[in-house]
């Protein structure tokens, strides 16, 4: 069946570092992709997605590629800040049926 | 006010006692569903429900049960805690006529059994 993996946190960074979280993803088809956030004592909400290959999302500075030929979605931001804190996962959604598959999540730490 | 309000946010009961989660939304989306985050484990999908007369079992639905009493409310039950349910539950909603892949989340419930 459809997977998602990620990699191991926590991961911890000072103030101002360059993120990367590792995502790849086990789907048939052409599954849409999906990062979503959780803060603190808060329900996860979406912060960007990409639905066909080479397609790139963003938002709040952070951005991820669409890559069918490695089956990744890395997430990126050039410069992150305290309040990026949080839960990080990584989502699919394969056609047909508008169900989520969920990676394990990884945890940020960003220090002043 | 949340669009997604679950009811309680934290609950502690025993083993053998049945208790039910409570889930509404003012977002008038048509698809609900119930997830459990586990530590290591992510979210995993309890039940969905596409509309009030469809109700669907996810991957983990031993143990749980649901009612979609209308199109703005839908409850989870378990019948008889055990402890392995100790987990933070979240409700979720997506619109059909919308981008039907975004889910909507609650802030969560937190359930210990004792």
């Amino acid at each position: 069946g459809d997977s998602v993996t990620q990699m191991e946190g926590p991961v911890t960074l000072s103030e101002e570092a360059f993120l990367t979280i590792n995502c790849t993803y086990t789907a048939t088809g052409y599954p849409s992709l999906f990062w979503y956030v959780q803060y603190p004592g808060e329900g996860l909400q979406l912060l960007l997605k990409a639905t066909k290959a080479d397609d790139k999302g963003s938002n709040k500075g952070f951005e991820a590629t669409y890559r069918k030929e490695t089956t990744s979605f890395h997430l990126e931001k050039g410069s992150v800040q305290v309040s990026d804190s949080a839960v990080y996962f990584c989502a699919l959604s394969n056609t047909g049926f508008q169900k989520l598959v969920f990676g394990t999540g990884t945890r940020l730490l960003v220090s002043p | 006010d949340a669009d997604v309000t679950q009811t309680p946010r934290n609950r502690i009961t025993k083993t053998g006692k049945r208790i039910m989660l409570e889930c509404s939304q003012t977002k008038g989306h048509d698809r609900m569903y119930w997830y459990r985050q586990d530590p290591g484990l992510g979210l995993r999908l309890i039940y969905y429900s596409f509309d009030v007369k469809d109700i669907n079992k996810g991957e983990i639905s031993d143990g749980y049960s649901v009612s979609r009493q209308a199109q703005a409310k839908f409850s989870l039950s378990l019948e008889s805690a055990i402890p392995n349910q100790t987990a933070l539950y979240f409700c979720a909603t997506s619109d059909h006529r919308g981008d039907k892949n975004i889910q909507y989340f609650g802030a969560g419930t937190r359930l210990s059994v004792l």
